[in-house]
């Protein structure tokens, strides 16, 4: 069966400081990858999505980048954290030419800048 | 992506009253997937309606897609504390599987 692992769970950083988040996809082949992120608790933002290794497409200016080095890892990076970037990030994967084209999500990484 | 507007936002109920939240487009969708999510939690897929007019039921929720696929409701039958988070709705059949998610239904259910 397929799964999907998202760490760090929980982190704090100052601002100006870099991120890392890293999501792994196991159990499949060649899935799409998503970063989504959620404000206050409600809404989610699409940020980035991946359709393949180096293939990323971004869905809104930000300050924040995201790769895809193997089949199954999406990465969500940025170089200097603004206050802004607080927020419940999750990434998700779809498998290609499904039927329903659901998404799973991982337990999402919550990110708190000081 | 496509919008979709979602009412009510917040929703507080008392425990065996039932609940319905709605899922709005101007436009007409190819198909609509709901999702819950937890407290704290991550969104967990629920369904996807395809069909003009179609209805499904899984135990005490019941989900429709309008005749016109323009609007789509989920009601929940005789709430428990068990059904405590966002309902959110996204409509499907979008290019690379992209989902544009409504700002979600926050239930509230009081024992």
């Amino acid at each position: 069966s397929q799964t999907i692992h998202q760490w760090p769970a929980t982190l704090v950083q100052p601002v100006g400081s870099p991120l890392s988040l890293e999501c792994t996809v196991e159990g499949t082949s060649n899935p799409n990858l998503y970063w989504y992120r959620q404000a206050a608790g409600r809404g989610l933002q699409l940020l980035f999505y991946s359709v393949g290794i180096g293939q990323i497409s971004s869905e809104v200016p930000q300050n924040l980048s995201a790769s895809r080095p193997q089949d199954r890892q999406f990465i969500l990076s940025s170089k200097k954290l603004l206050l802004s970037d607080s927020g419940f990030y999750l990434c998700a994967w779809r498998l290609k030419g499904a039927s329903t084209g659901e998404l799973f999500f991982g337990e999402g990484s919550r990110l708190t800048v000081l | 992506g496509q919008q979709v507007m979602q009412i009510p936002q917040y929703q507080h109920v008392q425990e065996g009253e039932d609940f319905t939240t709605y899922c709005n487009s101007s436009t007409t969708l190819s198909n609509i997937q709901w999702y819950k999510q937890r407290p704290g939690g991550h969104p967990v897929f629920l369904i996807q309606l395809v069909k003009s007019g179609e209805v499904k039921k899984q135990k005490r929720l019941t989900f429709q897609f309008g005749e016109a696929k323009k609007n789509s409701s989920l009601h929940i039958t005789a709430t428990q504390t068990t059904d405590v988070g966002t309902y959110f709705c996204a409509p499907g059949g979008t290019s690379y599987g992209k989902l544009t998610f409504g700002q979600g239904t926050i239930l509230t259910v009081h024992p």
